[in-house]
């Protein structure tokens, strides 16, 4: 069964501390991304990645960090340095430098207090 | 930089009545995708909108891609229950080759 998983569903930290979520896709898709959706505001792109070992900031990159080692996972990292992390983010894939559509993940609801 | 500017942001309606979202461009758009999110969910691909003027049918739903692919329309016709949820449009432009712009989303909550 293809798709986009992430993990866990909802995430608990405290400030101060550094937090990674988890994508992963069986779809054989070369790109991927991650949003962050706050109310109100859409989905705003954190970081994007074309190809393996590559991958380039988005309109928000600000705090957090991500690595593309393997064609199937892309992780983010939600550094302590980023002021504000509470939100819901999205992890997506598509094929590469093509209008095609995104597939996305079910998300995870992370909670900083 | 490039923005894309959605109205509106909610939008209630009976069973039965007719909704539209709107989605405007700062810039030329190569072309633009619909995704719809479920409450709770996650966004779902809709359609795709690439020719200047394109109008394309899903069942109730009319997408529209302007003559100066600036804007676009979603229209809904008889909304029922299973359409709630929030619509997002999103465009990409010519000069970039894999980011998306997503406008802020159309929450529309449909009343039995």
């Amino acid at each position: 069964d293809g798709g986009i998983t992430q993990s866990p569903k909802y995430l608990f930290r405290k400030e101060g501390q550094n937090v990674t979520l988890s994508c992963e896709q069986n779809l054989n898709h070369d790109a991927m991304y991650w949003y962050r959706q706050d109310p109100g505001q859409g989905l705003r792109l954190i970081y994007y990645s074309q190809i393996v070992n590559d991958f380039q900031k988005g309109d928000i990159a600000e705090g957090y960090s991500v690595s593309r080692e393997k064609k199937e996972s892309f992780p983010l990292t939600v550094t302590s340095a980023q002021k504000n992390p509470t939100a819901f983010y999205l992890c997506a894939s598509s094929m590469p430098y093509r209008p095609y559509e995104q597939y996305f993940g079910p998300g995870t609801r992370l909670t900083v207090t | 930089g490039q923005q894309v500017m959605q109205i509106p942001q909610y939008q209630h309606v009976q069973e039965g009545e007719d909704f539209t979202t709107y989605c405007n461009s700062s810039t030329t758009l190569s072309n633009i995708q619909w995704y719809k999110q479920r409450p709770g969910g996650h966004p779902v691909f809709l359609i795709q909108l690439v020719k200047s003027g394109e109008v394309k049918k899903q069942k109730r739903l009319t997408f529209q891609f302007g003559e100066a692919k600036k804007n676009s329309s979603l229209h809904i016709t008889a909304t029922q229950t299973t359409d709630v949820g929030t619509y997002f449009c999103a465009g990409r432009n010519s000069s970039n080759t894999g980011k998306l712009i997503f406008g802020q989303g159309t929450t529309l909550q449909v009343k039995p």
